[in-house]
């Protein structure tokens, strides 16, 4: 059974960073490309960045260049989403899917909650 | 501002068809495939729909796919009270090189 965990979210002040996680199971993670896409409270779905199997190509929003860095570590099965320099606008419950052809996300994560506020 | 236009909401009484457009442009839908999700409030989005019609396994065949040109549509028949959640479309931009939504439609079973 294809599971993604997400964990790392939480309240931080803007300015601040957070690091997500996203754990694999029950697919073979490194054959795949990974996405994180959020959703802001009563808003709907963000994409917010891609990355091919091997790290080599990656894709952002432009309203996160620069300040957010999509990684993976496929021996441990785990997706990463650096954050930095985070903006009230930030604020969403992040997904971790994973990518099938054709930018399709068929497996979701259950999310993980950021609140950027003072 | 959603780079892929839907409806907010659409309405029907049960055992009706409903159907949810998704309007794009030649850097999005008019090249690229569509698929569609639905999302019931406080859970993540599940794929109902993917390259344009195809259902994954799991999903009814009440649930249809279809393209035109710069456009989708998402169809609903035989509606159920358990149908009532929010759908979106979703595709790639080759413009922007990124990932697009639509904003989302909210479907009520009257």
């Amino acid at each position: 059974e294809v599971q993604l965990v997400e964990s790392g979210g939480g309240l931080v002040q803007p300015g601040g960073s957070l690091r997500l996680s996203c754990a694999a199971s029950g697919f073979t993670f490194s054959a795949y490309w990974m996405s994180w896409v959020r959703q802001a409270p009563g808003k709907g779905l963000e994409w917010v960045a891609n990355i091919k199997q091997d790290g080599s190509r990656i894709y952002y929003v432009d309203s996160v260049k620069g300040r957010f860095t999509i990684s993976r570590d496929n021996a441990k099965n785990s997706l990463y989403l650096q954050m930095n320099s985070l903006r009230a606008e930030d604020t969403a419950v992040y997904y971790c899917a994973r990518l099938v052809q054709r930018q399709t996300y068929d497996y979701w994560g259950q999310g993980t909650v950021v609140t950027v506020s003072s | 501002q959603s780079v892929l236009t839907q409806p907010p909401s659409v309405s029907a009484a049960p055992g009706q068809k409903v159907t949810i457009s998704c309007s794009g442009s030649s850097s999005n839908i008019g090249n690229n495939y569509v698929s569609w999700y639905q999302q019931f409030p406080g859970t993540a989005p599940k794929l109902l729909i993917y390259d344009n019609d195809k259902r994954p396994s799991g999903i009814p065949d009440r649930f249809s796919g279809s393209k035109s040109g710069t456009s989708a549509t998402l169809g609903i028949t035989g509606l159920q009270t358990g149908d009532e959640a929010d759908y979106y479309c979703g595709t790639w931009d080759s413009s922007l090189s990124g990932g697009v939504f639509g904003g989302g439609t909210k479907v009520t079973v009257l």
